[in-house]
């Protein structure tokens, strides 16, 4: 199976300042990777997929980059409605596969 | 609008088996994949499976060979997934989610809102 390791594990982080999240797969999926946000108590909310294309209703301050082994989510400016769990996910074959997840505080 | 509504939650005891069904609407359901995603209590989520609607196919992990059964009903477009011998490790919320493309397997945009299945004696 495809290993998804996330970093960091946890962030805080002010309103207003870039977020980064990385995730690294233990072999080659090419673009096919995910982003979700997890809120507590809520389903996961998709918002990025195929590496970098924008899921249709998420702000544009989301983004993501990245092939092969190694991803980045990125938050331009950190709203105080972003907190929350973020993973990634690579659906290149069987099975697929999660991050442990990113969890995102609010400062 | 695509929308994908649960069943309510369950409580078994160790060694029951418990069904959980997601009833979609907005889309062609014979079209689109359907995964199931649990997650146990402040823990990660983890895939559980995969059917096909179209074809009946499955995918599951090995970890659930045996124990896991997908099926669909066309009719209501409704998703099901039976989870056999449960022990307290299945308890967890249960989510199913759409794949994103007919021929994008595993690649997900849509989720339910879960079902908190408990294990308890």
């Amino acid at each position: 199976d495809i290993q998804m390791t996330q970093s960091p594990s946890s962030l805080s982080a002010s309103v207003g300042d870039r977020v980064t999240i990385t995730c690294r797969a233990s072999q080659a999926i090419g673009i096919a990777l995910a982003w979700f946000q997890q809120r507590p108590g809520k389903a996961p909310k998709s918002l990025i997929y195929s590496a970098s294309s924008l899921q249709s209703g998420v702000p544009s301050r989301f983004s993501g980059s990245g092939s092969g082994t190694d991803f980045t989510l990125t938050i331009s400016s950190l709203q105080p409605e972003d907190f929350g769990t973020y993973y990634c996910q690579h659906s290149n074959s069987y099975p697929p596969t999660f991050g442990q997840g990113t969890k995102v505080e609010i400062k | 609008q695509v929308h994908l509504v649960q069943s309510g939650g369950e409580v078994k005891q160790p060694g029951a088996s418990v069904k959980v069904s997601c009833k979609t609407s907005g889309y062609s359901f014979s079209n689109y994949g359907i995964n199931w995603v649990r997650q146990a209590p402040g823990q990660g989520l983890e895939w559980v499976g995969w059917i096909s609607p179209f074809s009946g196919n499955t995918n599951q992990p090995l970890k659930f060979h045996g124990r896991v059964t997908m099926t669909t009903d066309t009719s209501t477009s409704t998703v099901f997934m039976e989870l056999k011998s449960l022990t307290s490790d299945d308890t967890a919320t249960y989510y199913c989610a759409r794949d994103r493309d007919p021929s994008d397997w595993y690649n997900i945009d849509y989720w339910g809102q879960g079902t908190l299945v408990t294990v308890s004696s």
